[in-house]
């Protein structure tokens, strides 16, 4: 594709429910970035995946929140038992790490926990 | 460890230049970005400056980079009401985690 998708666009559960948001990065882009964004607040780094290194889950809130990348492209956030503050935008973003690295970022997802 | 900062707001009049700062903490940073995000929308790279620089001009942006402060700004001439989104400073690059900051509300009025 011509970018980076995220889907669902807007997701809203309830307290305590699990979630999983979806990222497609830009093809042949080896390395990926999950991020948050919260209302009035910069960008959050989450984890970050490069090729086939382990995974960089220092900026993981808490072990509610997982994320895996299969066979290298499309990418899953999962959040476990959400709570109201986990409400954010989440944002992905994939990049060459050749040259300049510049991030691609997605649209987010607008998760709201009720 | 990596810090970025950045004023939170700026207000200009449409047609006036807008000058955005951005101090960072990383000396070893290969790369210096500017993204824009407008609201609803994901972030847009503006211009990126490789650190060996002091100066990138790109249309209406220059981007003025002091590697001895550890300043980065970013300067947008003849300012336009479709100008106004929240810009964005980051440190890092060549396979680095980049670092951003908290972001600078431009807004532009007429």
């Amino acid at each position: 594709g011509a970018g980076v998708s995220q889907s669902p666009s807007n997701k809203v559960t309830e307290k305590g429910k699990d979630v999983e948001l979806r990222c497609d990065p830009i093809s042949g882009h080896t390395a990926l970035y999950w991020y948050r964004q919260s209302l009035g607040q910069g960008l959050e780094f989450l984890i970050y995946f490069q090729g086939n290194s382990a995974p960089d889950k220092s900026g993981l809130p808490s072990d509610r929140f997982s994320a895996e990348r299969t066979g290298g492209s499309v990418s899953t956030l999962t959040i476990q038992r959400t709570q109201q503050e986990d409400s954010a935008v989440y944002l992905c973003a994939s990049f060459k790490t050749s040259g300049p690295g510049t991030q691609y970022f997605g649209p987010g997802t607008r998760l709201t926990v009720l | 460890g990596e810090d970025v900062e950045q004023s939170l707001f700026l207000s200009v009049r449409e047609g006036d230049s807008s000058v955005i700062n951005c101090t960072y903490t990383d000396s070893s940073s290969t790369y210096l970005y500017w993204y824009k995000q407008e609201p609803g929308a994901g972030l847009q790279l503006l211009t990126y400056i490789f650190s060996n620089m002091d100066m990138k001009q790109d249309q209406r942006l220059t981007v003025l980079l002091n590697k001895k402060d550890k300043h980065l700004s970013l300067r947008i001439a003849d300012t336009q009401t479709g100008d106004s989104a929240i810009y964005f400073c980051a440190q890092g690059g060549g396979g680095n985690k980049l670092t951003f900051g908290t972001g600078t509300q431009l807004k532009v009025e007429l």
